[in-house]
């Protein structure tokens, strides 16, 4: 079954609202990622949080990891029509390179001009 | 740096033939790889981790003997999907790593079965 839990399923908002997506997990973590996917298409690396850190930024993103609610969420400020996606956490439990991700359900984000 | 591609982008093909997707890893040795299947509006799910010169580690569920895969070198993963029936018509990425957290993922090879 799947690790993850992500809120909301789908999420419509005016371009330069902030969008916040909410995943949940149910075992103990190494760290966390979250990814972005346009349809039909790969999967983008936007950002990972350490089991050991709470909250962490890159450019217009902000995510946040409470390892003791096992929650993480992901904030999109000043969304963009372009950041319509579908966004997934996923969960690694390994340290090697061989540490497998558990993926959440996904949140669909459209963001309307 | 960190590219994975894979290949082909989409095939169609008659149910009960076998169909061959690649993946590579283009500008780095990739110490393990992994091979996901996702169907419409669902999210990845894990079929199987391959590292380089030994056997795959298949997902509970996952049957290796219809998802061969094989990890011949650091940066070539191949999935071939035996018997291919129109329930195995699926969005298959692959993923490589080279480092302890981040996996690096192909485009996706989309496969449907006629």
């Amino acid at each position: 079954s799947q690790q993850g839990e992500e809120d909301p399923q789908a999420l419509s908002i005016q371009e330069g609202e902030n969008a916040t997506m909410n995943c949940s997990y149910k075992t103990s973590i190494n760290n966390l990622q979250w990814y972005r996917q346009n349809s039909g298409r790969g999967l983008v690396h936007l950002i990972l949080i350490r089991s050991n850190e709470r909250e962490k930024h890159s450019g217009r993103l902000r995510v946040t990891l409470d390892t003791s609610k096992k929650s993480s969420s992901l904030l999109i400020t000043a969304s963009r029509a372009a950041d319509t996606a579908s966004y997934f956490c996923a969960t690694g439990v390994g340290e090697t390179s061989g540490s497998r991700l558990t993926f959440g359900e996904g949140t669909q984000l459209t963001v309307n001009p | 740096g960190a590219v994975v591609s894979q290949h082909p982008s989409r095939v169609i093909c008659k149910s009960g033939t076998s169909v061959k997707i690649e993946c590579r890893s283009l500008d780095f040795q990739a110490t393990t790889m992994f091979w996901y299947r996702q169907f419409p509006k669902q999210s990845l799910m894990l079929m199987a981790t391959s590292n380089e010169g030994s056997k795959a580690t298949y997902e509970q569920g996952v049957e290796k003997d219809k998802f061969l895969i094989n990890h011949a070198s650091l940066t070539l993963s191949t999935l071939t999907v035996t018997s291919a029936h129109p329930e195995d018509s699926s969005f298959y990425i692959c993923s490589a790593s080279k480092d302890i957290y981040e996996q690096y993922f192909g485009p996706g090879t989309r496969l449907t079965v006629t």
